[in-house]
């Protein structure tokens, strides 16, 4: 079965420093997509970022940037210049068959942006 | 209204209840999700309807039934629930294709959710 673990419960960051979330995954596919979601206090859970595993170069959205390791099993998400906006769970996701309706979540990361 | 819609936003509800979550998405797609979303585990996916049709029920409960009436609205009907089912329920949608006789899931948009709490 596929697993997503995302290690670090709860993390914090001084507004415009930059913090970097883990998440590593186990599973034996080889055209899987990663995801990080982002639920900010109360609100809607967002798409931040998507990596299809077939695909080299790291993804990057503006701020948000990603570090994929496929042998290693481990794709982390680094928040450069954080905001007070950028509170929020972050969740790792994962679809182990590239397109598939199935996402399989880690637990989530609490991140604290301070001011 | 814009994106995925969920009414009520909050439920209190005792165990010998009747209710429905209802969820409205105004993106137009074709596949529709119903997420348990409990403190300190991950999301899981309890059902996924594509083109109306249920295609995934993750060994969900029969207190729980989903209802599908048309692309646009999903509902998850409620009775006799426990006290462990109280979380925040999410749905979802996205976009399904149909590629060499499979269907291929674009990404999904989230509801703000219903936080249900059984007395």
């Amino acid at each position: 079965a596929q697993t997503v673990t995302q290690s670090q419960p709860e993390m914090s960051v001084q507004e415009a420093e930059t913090v970097t979330l883990s998440c590593t995954y186990d599973t034996s596919e080889n055209n899987y997509y990663l995801f990080w979601y982002k639920q900010p206090p109360s609100r809607q859970m967002i798409l931040v970022i998507r990596q299809e595993a077939y695909k080299q170069q790291n993804a990057t959205e503006n701020r948000f940037s990603v570090n994929f390791q496929k042998a290693a099993k481990s794709f982390s998400l680094k928040i450069s210049d954080s905001q007070l906006g950028d509170t929020a769970m972050y969740f790792c996701a994962f679809d182990a068959q590239g397109g598939s309706e199935k996402l399989v979540f880690g637990k989530g990361t609490k991140l604290t942006v301070n001011p | 209204e814009t994106g995925v819609t969920q009414t009520p936003r909050h439920l209190v509800m005792g165990m010998t209840n009747k209710k429905s979550l209802k969820c409205e998405q105004h993106l137009g797609h074709n596949a529709m999700y119903w997420y348990k979303q409990s403190a300190k585990k991950p999301l899981e996916l309890m059902f996924v309807y594509n083109f109306k049709e249920q295609t995934e029920n993750n060994s969900v409960p029969s207190r729980f039934s989903p209802e599908c009436p048309n692309s646009s609205h999903l509902f998850l009907h409620l009775h006799t629930l426990q006290p462990e089912d109280s979380a925040l329920y999410l749905c979802a949608s996205s976009q399904a294709r149909w590629t060499s006789g499979q269907a291929i899931y674009n990404e999904q948009f989230f509801g703000p959710g219903t936080r249900l709490t059984v007395l």
